[in-house]
């Protein structure tokens, strides 16, 4: 059974600093999701991995897939404000395209 | 191309209580998915639908039905209201169930309180 963790669940961070956000998954997969959610609303797409070593970067967040170790990580640059949210991972469970998600990481950045 | 739209965005339910909720999406996807999402929990598939025509159970089904009444629409039934029902579905919807490359889409969600 596919079970995935991300670590820490909740981050406080001050702005300006940086983090990595931690997605660990427990059987091979072939396919790897990054989404954002602010409160109250839905998922946004940030990052499809799909083979070992890719990386992925968009302003100041950075994805990265090793899927020898079947760790996805999520590394924040110099944070502002506006990064706070939840970040979720999802790994791909099947060939139906269903996704297995992660409990989310709550990042709150603090000036 | 409004994407994916979910109703109703709120509803209130006694136990016992029957209802659907609705979801459709224009951007002629394949597939389509219900979630939940509880706090701490992340979110769990109640059941999805690679295709027109088909569906399948996921991880949390009990309780549910669904509908995959063409391509654009996917709703989910709850036949008989239970508390532990109190949550947060998300409908989703991809491509192509076969293309790694390709995500999901979710629409804005409802919330759903069974008291």
């Amino acid at each position: 059974e596919l079970k995935v963790e991300q670590n820490p669940l909740f981050l406080s961070m001050q702005e300006g600093k940086n983090y990595t956000i931690y997605c660990n998954y427990s059987t091979t997969s072939d396919r790897l999701y990054w989404y954002r959610q602010d409160p109250g609303k839905s998922l946004e797409s940030l990052f499809v991995l799909l083979s070992n070593g890719a990386v992925k970067q968009e302003g100041r967040l950075m994805a990265s897939l090793d899927t020898k170790a079947r760790l996805s990580t999520l590394h924040i640059t110099a944070a502002v404000h506006d990064l706070s949210a939840t970040y979720f991972c999802a790994v791909g469970g099947g060939s139906q395209g269903n996704l297995i998600f992660g409990k989310g990481t709550k990042l709150s950045v603090k000036p | 191309n409004a994407g994916v739209t979910q109703t109703p965005k709120f509803q209130v339910l006694k136990t016992g209580q029957s209802m659907t909720l609705q979801c459709a999406q224009d951007m002629n996807h394949n597939s389509m998915y219900w979630y939940r999402q509880d706090p701490g929990m992340g979110l769990r598939l109640i059941y999805y639908s690679a295709s027109e025509g088909t569906t399948d159970k996921g991880e949390v089904p009990n309780g549910y039905n669904v509908s995959r009444l063409n391509k654009r629409e996917f709703s989910l039934r709850l036949e008989s209201a239970a508390p532990s029902q109190t949550s947060v579905y998300f409908c989703a919807s991809r491509p192509k169930s076969d293309r790694r490359q390709e995500t999901q889409y979710f629409g804005p969600g409802t919330r759903l309180l069974v008291l």
